[in-house]
């Protein structure tokens, strides 16, 4: 019954090294979601996608890039992990379009979260 | 532009008792309104929306929201608490023409047996 999968929910990196999120929807939405939640901050949104290949910055864009190659898969990339960047990374999908199958359009589905450390 | 505002950051009740969450948004156009819940070490769940129609919705395990265009307000209820109930709560909100959701920053729900 997984309908959005993080490909870890516990990482703990080094600074400096380059790191890799992924997160797989199987809903066939079009829009795909990377934030950041910290205590006391809420969802902060980092980067969105429409379809495969197409991004759009959040509000909080700097230190990392997205990747849509395939329209089931969005990438978050921290191209040089700082500490600052240690916080809970949550992917969401949605479709703005009528769907089948009993998932409710507009709504946002959320993965379990990866909780990044970074040392 | 859009914002959300949850202006308790927790919010305490006994078990049996009503509860409420507050919310109230801004919005330029016609407001889509969402509450998630989110349980420790999980990520957010779907409660209940409003989109168009009655201003009363009603959610998963017992919650509804009334919805009230004149104070802008979106607030989270259920009669009877649950310890169970205890969590995270979000509300957020998007205008009609846009995908993207601003969301507040959570109210910690804490029912106490």
């Amino acid at each position: 019954d997984v309908k959005v999968t993080q490909s870890s929910r516990y990482l703990v990196k080094r600074t400096g090294e380059k790191v890799f999120l992924e997160c797989v929807q199987d809903m066939d939405h079009e829009n795909m979601f990377w934030y950041r939640q910290d205590p006391g901050l809420g969802l902060r949104l980092i980067y969105f996608s429409y379809d495969v290949k197409m991004k759009e910055k959040g509000d909080i864009p700097e230190g990392y890039s997205v990747s849509r190659e395939k329209k089931e898969r969005f990438s978050l990339i921290l191209e040089s992990a700082s500490t600052n960047q240690t916080s809970m990374y949550l992917c969401a999908s949605s479709s703005t379009t009528p769907l089948a199958g009993g998932f409710d359009r507009d709504t946002q589905y959320f993965g379990p979260g990866t909780r990044l450390t970074v040392l | 532009a859009q914002s959300v505002a949850q202006p308790e950051d927790q919010v305490n009740v006994a078990e049996g008792n009503p509860l409420t969450v507050k919310c109230t948004y801004s919005v330029s156009g016609n407001p889509y309104l969402f509450w998630y819940v989110q349980y420790p070490n999980r990520g957010l769940q779907f409660l209940l929306k409003y989109i168009t129609g009655d201003n009363l919705v009603k959610g998963s395990y017992g919650f509804e929201a009334e919805f009230n265009k004149s104070q802008t307000s979106f607030h989270l209820k259920k009669p009877s608490a649950l310890v169970s109930d205890s969590a995270l709560y979000f509300c957020a909100v998007r205008d009609g023409g846009s995908y993207i959701p601003t969301f507040g920053r959570g109210t910690s729900l804490i029912v106490h047996p």
